[in-house]
């Protein structure tokens, strides 16, 4: 069974460019979170998507960003008119269940963003 | 504003030492979970403690939850080399199932 897959896993991008990052959960796990680290910091959150709904978007910027996983195919985020702050590792982690039954989430290898 | 946050920020010990790190967080939560990540490198789960329980071990990783004070520690015992890495805190809130995360601990083994 493998693991969350991430690409690609590097990516370059000059501002105003888009940046389009993609996310395979694990086989069987239809819930998907994705994470944005900085340089020396901690994870944190931006969205929580299941196949076809968008279930807490609290941590995404109100612009350029957006999120979708659809019924078939990984789950896509995507960047428009990306800037130099957006350079950060993105990273993708997927679970079987969620709520009182919460079950571990497992994290892809992410995706390094670099805005030249 | 974050919920969990990790003390020390740093933390450089010999091989062979026990490595304690310290995570504190804010609002109620459902379990509170430990992540090493490696530099560069994507997170790799450690263990998970449940808000009912109170220690849980794992080979040489030993993690206590204290829901009074809201804190929780992992314990490192007989560190080793490899053990070199940052380490995370996260919680899951009661009605949530996003992980907040700290700032984490950065750990250096020397042999």
């Amino acid at each position: 069974n493998a693991g969350v897959m991430q690409n690609p896993r590097h990516l370059v991008r000059r501002r105003g460019q888009e940046a389009r990052l993609r996310c395979s959960p694990m086989k069987g796990h239809s819930h998907v979170y994705w994470y944005r680290q900085l340089p020396e910091e901690g994870l944190k959150f931006m969205v929580y998507l299941q196949k076809e709904n968008i279930i807490d978007e609290s941590g995404m910027p109100k612009e350029r960003f957006s999120a979708e996983f659809p019924k078939e195919g990984p789950s896509i985020l995507r960047i428009q008119q990306v800037v130099r702050g957006d350079s950060a590792a993105y990273f993708c982690a997927s679970s079987l269940t969620s709520g009182r039954d919460y079950n571990e989430q497992f994290f892809g290898p992410g995706t390094r963003l670099t805005v030249l | 504003s974050q919920q969990g946050e990790e003390d020390p920020q740093a933390l450089s010990i010999q091989e062979g030492e026990n490595a304690t790190m310290n995570c504190s967080y804010k609002t109620s939560i459902n379990n509170l979970q430990w992540y090493r990540q490696n530099s560069g490198r994507g997170l790799v789960h450690l263990i998970l403690i449940r808000s009912n329980e109170r220690e849980k071990h794992s080979g040489r990783l030993r993690v206590t939850l204290d829901t009074s004070k809201k804190s929780s520690s992992l314990l490192i015992t007989a560190s080793r080399a490899a053990d070199t890495a940052s380490y995370f805190c996260a919680t899951v809130r009661a009605a949530g199932n996003k992980l907040t995360f700290g700032g984490g601990t950065r750990v250096l083994v020397k042999p």
